[in-house]
C-alpha cells in the first residue's frame, strides 16, 4: 500500500534554533500534504494544509512564520520549526493525499524534544 | 467540516468482536468515513474507509447506514494488540482535509 515517511522519527534541539521534519511520499505522488501536531495522550491537531507548488494553507491559530512550510515536489514537503522553544516539544505528524484524493495516508511521526 | 462523535473509550476482552459507532450529523454529499488506528507514538494507520452501505476487508467491518448520519467499526475478535485510539474521519473527498475528534481508546483484556 502507499507510504508515507518522515525523517526524523526524533530530534532533540536547544531552544532558539531551528529544525526541519521531511515527509515523503514513497510510492504515489501527492499533490496535497497535512501537517499534524499531537501532545501526549491528546488527538491530533492540524497545523496546516501543504500544496505542491504554492503556499501552504495555516488553521487558525498556527503561526505560520515559525512553522514554515515547504512542499517543492510532489514527493517531499517539510516543516521547520523556527526559534523552537520547549512548549513547541510535541510529536509531528504529516499525512498525503494522491491524486485520487479519498485516502489519506500517515507518516511514522516526528519526536521534537527542544532542550 | 463535518464533526464526528466517538465514545471516549470503550473495553473488551481477548476474542470478543468490538462495535465502535462514530455519528457525522453533517456528512456532506461527497465526504468519505474513513477509520484510522493509532498506537502510542506512531502516526495513524488506515483500517478502512467507504461511503455506504458495507465494506468489508481483511481487518475489519464498517457499516453506513442510509443516511450516512453515523458509522460502526467492526472489529472481529480482537487480540491484546489491538489495544489502540480508534479515529472516525469524514474527510473532504476533494482536498483531503480531515480534522481529528477525540478517538475511542479501546483496552483489549486478556
Amino acid at each position: 500500500g502507499a507510504v508515507v515517511s518522515q525523517h526524523p522519527s526524533r530530534v532533540i534541539c536547544k531552544s532558539g534554533t531551528s529544525v526541519k521534519i521531511e515527509c515523503r511520499s514513497l510510492d504515489f505522488q501527492a499533490t496535497t500534504m497535512f501537517w499534524y501536531r499531537q501532545f501526549p495522550k491528546q488527538s491530533l491537531m492540524l497545523m496546516a494544509t501543504s500544496n505542491e507548488g504554492s503556499k501552504a494553507t495555516y488553521e487558525q491559530g498556527v503561526e505560520k512564520d515559525k512553522f514554515l512550510i515547504n512542499h517543492a515536489s510532489l514527493t517531499l514537503s517539510t516543516l521547520t520549526v523556527t526559534s523552537a522553544h520547549p512548549e513547541d516539544s510535541s510529536f509531528y505528524i504529516c499525512s498525503a493525499s494522491g491524486r485520487a484524493g479519498n485516502t489519506i495516508y500517515f507518516g511514522e511521526g516526528s519526536w521534537l524534544t527542544v532542550v | 467540516l463535518a464533526k464526528t462523535t466517538q465514545p471516549i473509550s470503550m473495553d473488551s476482552y481477548e476474542g470478543q468482536e468490538v462495535n465502535i459507532t462514530c455519528s457525522h450529523n453533517n456528512i456532506a454529499t461527497n465526504d468519505y468515513i474513513t477509520w484510522y488506528q493509532q498506537f502510542p507514538s506512531q502516526g495513524p494507520r488506515f483500517i478502512i474507509q467507504g461511503y455506504k452501505t458495507k465494506v468489508t476487508n481483511e481487518v475489519a467491518s464498517l457499516f453506513i447506514p442510509a443516511d450516512r448520519k453515523s458509522s460502526t467499526l467492526s472489529l472481529p475478535r480482537v487480540s491484546l494488540s489491538d489495544t489502540a485510539v480508534y479515529y472516525c474521519l469524514v474527510g473532504e473527498s476533494n482536498t483531503g482535509k480531515l480534522i481529528f475528534g477525540q478517538g475511542t481508546t479501546l483496552q483489549v483484556k486478556p
